[in-house]
């Protein structure tokens, strides 16, 4: 267990909505990063939040949106829901900004994801 | 351009014996890390091991080693003594500065298949 907590785990919807995903951090991580597992594209870096501030923005769709809150959880926004955006969500934690130059090393938690399928 | 490539769709291997999960990478940046992850069927991303690299010597943890070649580009993962629990899909990843930001990038993965 990383200690990053995701809901739901399972997600059913139909074209055209929009849904909201959840995430809550490792206690004191002040990162969040997004990303979607697809057959087709694998996995790929969405979005980070760090602070409650936008980081740094990956292969993300206009379509989609994210916020970090106060208490640091994170929701991921996905609006006018395609079938091609029928995936695997993960969220991931971090103490830190993730700053170029920064030392490398993991970092990173991941949650258990949230399997959205679009009908 | 900044990439990962794992070129093996899928590996079998025997229970107990080693097998080696190809792993090459492509960035001009002399600072990056590389991992690899485990991913079971539940779905969930497990770290595995990590290499640094301006590490001097290769990466080890329990079962799982990085054969890390530098000039070749390849982070190879070695699983010793496999069991039936190490079925999975595997990823390797590259930690690069991207953007002012460390961004991570992920291999195709390689799905793996222990028999008894």
């Amino acid at each position: 267990d990383s200690g990053v907590t995701q809901t739901p785990k399972h997600l059913i919807t139909a074209t055209g909505q929009r849904v909201t995903l959840r995430c809550s951090p490792r206690s004191g991580d002040l990162s969040v990063y997004w990303y979607q597992q697809s057959l087709d594209q694998g996995l790929q870096f969405l979005i980070q939040y760090y602070n409650g501030e936008e980081r740094a923005k990956g292969n993300i769709l206009e379509r989609f949106s994210a916020q970090q809150f106060p208490d640091l959880h994170s929701e991921l926004n996905l609006s006018s829901l395609e079938l091609g955006d029928s995936a695997l969500y993960f969220c991931a934690s971090s103490p830190r900004e993730g700053l170029a130059g920064e030392q490398l090393y993991n970092e990173q938690f991941f949650g258990p994801g949230t399997r959205l399928t679009v009908l | 351009a900044q990439k990962i490539t794992q070129t093996q769709p899928g590996m079998f291997v025997q229970e107990k014996e080693a097998v080696t999960l190809d792993c090459t990478y492509d960035t001009s940046d002399p600072s990056y890390g590389l991992f690899w992850y485990k991913q079971p069927s539940s779905g969930e991303m497990i770290f595995l091991i990590y290499q640094g690299s301006y590490d001097q010597q290769n990466a080890t943890e329990g079962r799982y080693s990085l054969n890390f070649q530098k000039a070749r580009k390849s982070a190879n993962l070695v699983i010793s003594a496999s069991q039936l629990g190490d079925s999975a899909m595997y990823f390797c990843a590259m930690r690069v500065p991207s953007g002012g930001y460390n961004k991570l990038i992920f291999g195709a993965g390689t799905r793996l298949a222990v028999h008894p």
